[in-house]
């Protein structure tokens, strides 16, 4: 069975820095691509980062590009996301996402996410 | 970016009601574009992916179709587990990959 948990949500100041982290189980971890979506309390679905099977090429969305960085161990099975100079609108409960696999981009599986309030 | 445009907002209905939610894209995206539902609390989970293919598991009375810019979900005869959150979810463009506002679809 695919299981994804992330941990690592906190409270934390504005301009402060935080790393989430998404162990994996249940799949050959390094056969997919994955990705971190975000959603702010209450609001829409947001993604932000997707890293490939070997780290070998990562993407970021507009809104954290320069200030996040995504990455993974494979020989742990862990997906990172390090978050720095958060800003209050970085508030959200933060998901990694397993592709289904293949040439197509579905979020096939979803952790079930963890909560980064950035607030003084 | 692509901005996905989904309607309604919301929707009330009863247990047994057909409904519809479309999604519309800002540009074609053949058939690129992907269903989830959310319940308060939860991830989302994948209901169908690629306009029209449903994921294992989902009930039969889920259905998607569409290409290009507008697609539609159809939940044939809503059970009580159907009220929920439903996003569409474009993949033509990379990055971003972007997802509708939502439909938040509440018992009547």
């Amino acid at each position: 069975e695919v299981q994804l948990v992330e941990s690592g949500g906190v409270v934390v100041q504005p301009g402060g820095s935080l790393r989430l982290s998404c162990a994996a189980s249940g799949f050959t971890f390094d056969d997919y691509t994955m990705h971190w979506v975000r959603q702010a309390p209450g609001k829409g679905l947001e993604w932000i980062s997707l890293i490939t099977w070997d780290g070998g090429s990562t993407a970021y969305a507009d809104s954290v590009k320069g200030r996040f960085t995504i990455s993974r161990d494979n020989s742990k099975n862990v997906l990172f996301l390090q978050m720095n100079s958060l800003r209050t609108e970085d508030t959200a409960f933060y998901y990694c996402a397993r592709e289904y696999g293949g040439d197509y981009v579905v979020f096939a599986y979803w952790g079930q996410g963890t909560l980064v309030t950035v607030s003084s | 970016d692509i901005q996905m445009t989904q309607s309604p907002p919301s929707l009330s209905a009863s247990v047994g009601d057909r409904v519809t939610i479309t999604c519309r894209a800002s540009q074609s995206i053949s058939k690129y574009l992907n269903w989830y539902k959310q319940k308060p609390g939860k991830a989302p989970n994948l209901l169908i992916y690629a306009a029209s293919n449903l994921q294992t598991g989902v009930p039969s009375r889920f259905s998607g179709s569409g290409s290009e810019t507008y697609f539609t979900l159809t939940i044939s005869s809503l059970q009580p587990e159907d009220f929920a959150t439903y996003y569409c979810q474009q993949s033509y463009s990379t990055h971003p990959y972007t997802f509708g506002q939502g439909t938040k679809l509440e018992i009547k």
